[in-house]
């Protein structure tokens, strides 16, 4: 069975600290993808990153990190100095098993993120 | 500017009556999708299509359904069978060209939200 659990349901910090949301993952597909979204207060997802299961480098796009780590199913996103801007719910995502071509996901519950000024 | 609308954004719907909810996209994209976020669940697939006048079911189409005559529409109606339509509804588009280089990245409109009073 393939499933997505992010780990808190909702974390506040105070801006300028860094915050770190966490994934974990269950598939038995030995090639897969995985995502992260973010929903701001407008209610439209947007998507942030898509690591396939073969590359599991980290990857940092400003001030935004990803950190996959296939030995212990986790696809962690840590934000550094976090801004106001921030504040948003944060979802961790794998594709259905034999979809590889699609926009077929398992998202997981999601994460609300209140970044304080 | 290209993109994809919902409408309308809200919606209030008396037990036992259908609903439509409009999803329109301009972005040319032949994949689209709709999904259904519930609070601390995260998104799950209703029904998607990857070409016109073709449509599968995802995780939980039982009360839905959908037809794609356009392109650019893709319409969800919500029957009198769903046993709890309250609920955000999302729509998404995404691209199959360029392969599993696309996977899983899709555009979402803003959401309609129905309540059933």
């Amino acid at each position: 069975a393939q499933k997505v659990t992010q780990v808190q349901t909702e974390i506040s910090v105070v801006e300028k600290e860094d915050v770190t949301l966490d994934c974990v993952y269950e598939t038995r597909d030995t090639t897969y993808y995985l995502f992260w979204y973010k929903q701001p207060p407008s209610g439209e997802l947007v998507f942030l990153i898509r690591r396939n299961s073969f590359d599991e480098q980290n990857e940092i796009s400003g001030r935004y990190s990803w950190n996959f780590q296939k030995s212990t199913s986790s696809f962690n996103f840590t934000i550094t100095a976090s801004q106001v801007v921030d504040s948003a719910v944060y979802f961790c995502a794998l594709n259905f098993s034999g979809s590889s071509n699609t926009g077929k996901l398992i998202f997981g519950q999601g994460t609300t993120l209140q970044v304080k000024p | 500017d290209g993109g994809i609308t919902q409408s309308p954004k809200y919606l209030f719907r008396k037990e036992g009556q259908n609903v439509t909810l409009s999803c329109e996209q301009n972005l040319n994209h032949d994949a689209m999708y709709w999904y259904r976020q519930d609070p601390g669940q995260g998104l799950r697939l209703i029904y998607y299509s990857q070409i016109v006048n073709d449509f599968q079911k995802g995780d939980i189409a039982e009360g839905y359904s959908v037809s794609r005559e356009k392109k650019e529409s893709f319409p969800l109606t919500v029957t009198s069978a769903q046993k709890n339509p309250t609920a955000f509804y999302l729509c998404a588009s995404s691209s199959t060209r360029g392969g599993l280089q696309r996977t899983g990245e899709l555009f979402f409109g803003e959401g309609s939200r129905l309540t059933v009073l």
